[in-house]
């Protein structure tokens, strides 16, 4: 079952502009984390956030976690056509040692 | 370091065969987890496996299964494939030790795209 669940499900923009992309979860969690892949390969890792961080960054990506909302948000900066991907959110649950991934946001950044 | 290696990276089957998919995590991890990604369902957490004991299990059947050996790469096996098994496959490994539950990050491997015709 999904834990994780990113809107929009899909996202156009022009280089330069930002992305935003959010996730909502349902149960508590240890720490969430945010995975970019490109067409038919494997996930890449971007960034971790502990349930007990409310912001971290990464270059030209911050993102956000609001625990009492059970919320979290993925901005890309100065977007490039190289962004362009799927981005997927995955939650940690409290109990489990396992990652639940959501179905993605299809981010395009048009050149 | 060598990154998270699966064979095949694709292969076609007929319904009815079975498959077995190989995974190399890296090297020192001993945590590897198994993910059957399809456009419909998305990503679906199959099984993670630390050092050689099966530790989490998703909601799949039983014909699906795996193992890890004691140098921590791991197999997945699907019996009686049906047409709705055809999906990309991914394994991923972690740094995760058994002192704190818990995979954290995820490496993953470019796949194995399975055709069932």
């Amino acid at each position: 079952s999904q834990q994780g669940e990113e809107d929009p499900q899909a996202l156009s923009i022009q280089e330069g502009e930002n992305a935003t992309m959010n996730c909502s979860y349902k149960t508590s969690i240890n720490n969430l984390q945010w995975y970019r892949q490109n067409s038919g390969r494997g996930l890449v890792h971007l960034i971790l956030i502990r349930s007990n961080e409310r912001e971290k960054h990464s270059g030209r990506l911050r993102v956000t976690l609001d625990t009492s909302k059970k919320s979290s948000s993925l901005l890309i900066t100065a977007s490039r056509a190289a962004d362009t991907a799927s981005y997927f959110c995955a939650t940690e649950p409290l109990r489990y040692s396992t990652l639940t991934f959501g179905k993605g946001t299809m981010l395009l950044v048009s050149p | 370091k060598a990154g998270v290696t699966q064979t095949p990276r694709y292969l076609i089957k007929t319904r009815g065969q079975q498959v077995t998919l190989s995974c190399s995590p890296i090297s020192g991890h001993r945590s590897v987890s198994w993910y059957q990604q399809t456009p419909g369902q998305g990503l679906q957490f199959l099984f993670e496996y630390f050092s050689e004991t099966q530790r989490n299990k998703g909601n799949f059947p039983g014909r699906f299964s795996g193992r890890q050996f004691s140098n921590s790469r791991s197999e997945m096996n699907v019996s009686t494939l049906e047409l709705g098994d055809s999906a990309l496959y991914l394994c991923a490994s972690s740094p995760a030790t058994s002192g704190r539950p818990g995979v954290g990050e995820l490496f993953f491997g470019e796949g194995s795209r399975l055709t069932v015709l």
